[in-house]
């Protein structure tokens, strides 16, 4: 089975500030990638970042870069530079052998101007 | 990524009714998921929508109350059946085009926001 812990169920930053927002999980499954959604008060949900278990390097997508740390099982997604458009629900969820997506409870983003 | 179209967008509907979901997906998938996320949720799968094939549910989902057709690689459609308040979700359907930085991931369309009274 596997399992996504998202810690912190609101977090605030100042404008053009960095944040990091926390993602733990547990899986048995050797082989697995870990995704990061946002989720704006209109309800669609926005792909942002991708890391597969066994990529070398953490991943980068423009601000997004996800700090990858496997012996922890942990995937926090960072934020550099917000902006007030990040104001968001952020998901984190995993994709195993089974090719479904788990998530997170979710974390509230709120940019402060 | 795939281009992804939900109707309708939102919809208030009355106990003991049903609703039926549209998802179209501007190139051919293999894999269509639907979702529902309850009001400050996250996102539970309901099913895979299977081309040609029986939809496959998740514990807790069953297909006389969640009905759905997969007629073709790029439509997919989900009923909710015989509605009750509990129902009031989002619900969003998602594809896996292979497109991704990873072959299995996902893209949500924009999500139907069902109001049941």
């Amino acid at each position: 089975a596997q399992k996504i812990t998202q810690t912190q169920p609101g977090m605030f930053v100042q404008e053009k500030e960095a944040v990091t927002l926390d993602c733990t999980y547990d899986t048995s499954d050797p082989s697995y990638g870990l995704f990061w959604y946002k989720q704006p008060s209109s309800g669609e949900m926005i792909f942002l970042i991708y890391q597969g278990s066994y990529d070398q390097q953490n991943a980068t997508e423009g601000r997004y870069s996800l700090n990858f740390q496997k012996a922890r099982k942990s995937a926090n997604l960072v934020i550099s530079a917000s902006q007030l458009g990040d104001s968001a629900m952020y998901f984190c969820a995993m994709a195993g052998s089974a090719r479904q997506l788990t998530f997170g409870s979710g974390t509230q983003l709120t940019v402060l101007p | 990524s795939a281009v992804i179209s939900q109707k309708p967008s939102r919809d208030i509907c009355q106990r003991g009714t049903s609703l039926t979901i549209q998802c179209q997906v501007d190139s051919q998938v293999t894999m269509m998921f639907w979702y529902r996320q309850q009001p400050g949720q996250s996102l539970t799968l309901i099913a895979t929508a299977n081309q040609g094939s029986e939809a496959t549910y998740e514990s807790g989902f069953v297909i006389d109350k969640f009905p759905i057709s997969r007629p073709n690689l790029t439509f997919s459609t989900l009923t909710v059946s015989n509605m009750s308040p509990e129902d009031s979700s989002i619900y969003l359907c998602s594809v896996e085009p292979g497109t991704g930085p990873r072959t299995d991931t996902q893209y949500f369309g924009p999500g139907t926001r069902l109001t049941v009274l």
